[in-house]
């Protein structure tokens, strides 16, 4: 079975652009989170969908950022425009039911 | 709310040593406590994980942990450190499996 697949793995812009991360979580998991990790940090919520309702999105910067899950099943997040301090990796996890978080390899933004 | 503490962001132990990495946690509800191992550029790992029941839980790679209420925590331990264990580790706190939040992290050293 494959796991939470992220794209693209690595992403270097300047600071005023647009950047988008994709993420396609387990067949099956309804619950999707995005998640950003610091260096030498923890990762911390950003957004948790349910099918496709953002139920949690208190943490996410709204000025900049967005997300969508519109079909329940993949999700994009964006940033526009990115500031060097988003410089991070983004982190998608997926949840069926009461089960653990599958996490994907992250997308390792770095903002010029 | 609930909140993670890990003590110590680094910890060395030799190889073949015990390792002991420390998590207290704070909650208002009962606990479902999670420990994830993260390698380099990579997502994270669930190596084990504490809902109910028995409070000693065995996870992968030979690791375990312990609940103790009364104290809190939720120590991640193993008998005898393999160089395949140097990665990051993190302790992490749901709400009844919705909502999850992070430790810092513990970066692990295993020396030859």
């Amino acid at each position: 079975e494959a796991g939470v697949v992220q794209s693209p793995r690595y992403k270097i812009i300047e600071k005023k652009q647009p950047v988008a991360f994709w993420c396609n979580p387990i067949s099956g998991h309804n619950t999707l989170y995005w998640y950003l990790q610091n260096l030498g940090q923890g990762p911390e919520l950003l957004i948790r969908y349910e099918n496709e309702e953002a139920v949690d999105d208190s943490q996410l910067p709204k000025d900049r950022f967005s997300a969508e899950r519109l079909k329940g099943v993949d999700s994009t997040l964006k940033i526009q425009p990115a500031e060097l301090g988003d410089s991070a990796v983004y982190l998608c996890a997926s949840r069926q039911g009461d089960n653990e978080q599958f996490f994907g390899p992250g997308t390792r933004l770095t903002v010029l | 709310a609930q909140s993670v503490t890990q003590l110590g962001s680094h910890v060395s132990v030799s190889e073949g040593a015990l390792v002991l990495l420390r998590c207290n946690y704070s909650s208002s509800v009962p606990p479902y406590l999670f420990w994830y191992v993260q390698y380099p550029n990579q997502g994270l790992q669930l190596l084990l994980k504490y809902t109910t029941g028995a409070t000693l839980v065995k996870g992968i790679n030979g690791f375990e942990a312990e609940f103790k209420k009364s104290e809190t925590s939720f120590h991640l331990t193993k008998p005898s450190a393999h160089m395949s264990d140097a990665a990051e580790y993190f302790c992490a706190v749901s709400d009844l499996g919705n909502q999850f939040y992070f430790g810092t992290g513990t970066s692990l050293t295993v020396i030859p």
